[in-house]
C-alpha cells in the first residue's frame, strides 16, 4: 500500500520557539497533500492543502503566518509552528492524496504529537 | 449543518458481533466514499473506499452506499478485539475529503 511517515513522531518544545514536522510519501508520488490537527477524543480538522511547487490554501480561522507549509518536493512536504504556544499543542497528522485507486482516497501519516510548555 | 453527520456512538458490543457504522451527507457533489480507522494515537488508516451505489466487500468488512438516501455504512462481521477503533467515514466530490466525527468502537472479548 502506499506509505506516508511524519517526523518527528511527538515533540516537546518551550514557548515562542519553532518547530519543524516533516512528512514523506515514501513510495508514491504525491501531488497533494494535507495537513490536519486532532484534539483528544475529536475529529480531524483540515488546517491547509499543499500543492507540490504552489502555495498552501489554509482554511478558514487557520493562521497562515503561524503555521507555515512548503511542499518542496513530489514526496515531502513540511509544516512550522512557529513561536509556537501552549495552545499549540496537538496531534498533528498529515496526508497524502495518490493517483493509485480512483485517486480520491488519502493515506495518512502516523501523526506528531506536538507539547509546548 | 455539517456536510457529513455520522452516529457518535461510542458502540461497545461483544466479540463475534456484527457491527454497523453509519454517516449521512447532505452535499450531492460528493461521488466517491471512504472509511478509514484510528487506532489511539495514530493517524487513519485507509479501510475501504468505492464510488457507486451498492456493496462492496473486503474480508470481514462490508461497504455500502446509497446514494439516492445520502447514506453510507461500514458492516463488520465476526467482530474482534483488534477492531476496537475510531471508525471515520470521508467523502469526496472535488478532491478535497470530508469527514464524519467518528464512531469509537470497542469489542469485548
Amino acid at each position: 500500500g502506499a506509505v506516508v511517515s511524519q517526523h518527528p513522531s511527538w515533540v516537546i518544545c518551550k514557548s515562542g520557539t519553532s518547530v519543524k514536522i516533516e512528512c514523506r510519501s515514501l513510495d508514491f508520488q504525491a501531488t497533494t497533500m494535507f495537513w490536519y490537527r486532532q484534539f483528544p477524543k475529536q475529529s480531524l480538522m483540515l488546517m491547509a492543502t499543499s500543492n507540490e511547487g504552489s502555495k498552501a490554501t489554509y482554511e478558514q480561522g487557520v493562521e497562515k503566518d503561524k503555521f507555515l507549509i512548503n511542499h518542496a518536493s513530489l514526496t515531502l512536504s513540511t509544516l512550522t509552528v512557529t513561536s509556537a504556544h501552549p495552545e499549540d499543542s496537538s496531534f498533528y497528522i498529515c496526508s497524502a492524496k495518490t493517483n493509485r485507486g480512483f485517486g480520491y482516497e488519502q493515506y495518512f501519516g502516523p501523526g506528531t504529537r506536538l507539547t509546548v510548555t | 449543518q455539517k456536510e457529513v453527520e455520522q452516529d457518535p456512538g461510542p458502540l461497545s458490543v461483544p466479540e463475534g458481533a456484527i457491527v454497523s457504522l453509519n454517516c449521512t451527507y447532505s452535499n450531492s457533489a460528493f461521488q466517491y466514499f471512504m472509511w478509514y480507522r484510528q487506532y489511539s494515537r495514530k493517524g487513519p488508516e485507509l479501510l475501504m473506499y468505492t464510488y457507486s451505489s451498492g456493496n462492496k466487500e473486503d474480508g470481514r468488512f462490508t461497504a455500502q452506499v446509497d446514494k439516492s438516501s445520502k447514506y453510507i455504512s461500514l458492516f463488520i462481521r465476526d467482530s474482534q478485539p483488534s477492531d476496537s477503533a475510531t471508525y471515520l467515514c470521508a467523502m469526496s466530490g472535488d478532491g478535497k475529503s470530508t469527514f464524519g466525527d467518528g464512531t469509537t468502537l470497542t469489542v469485548k472479548p
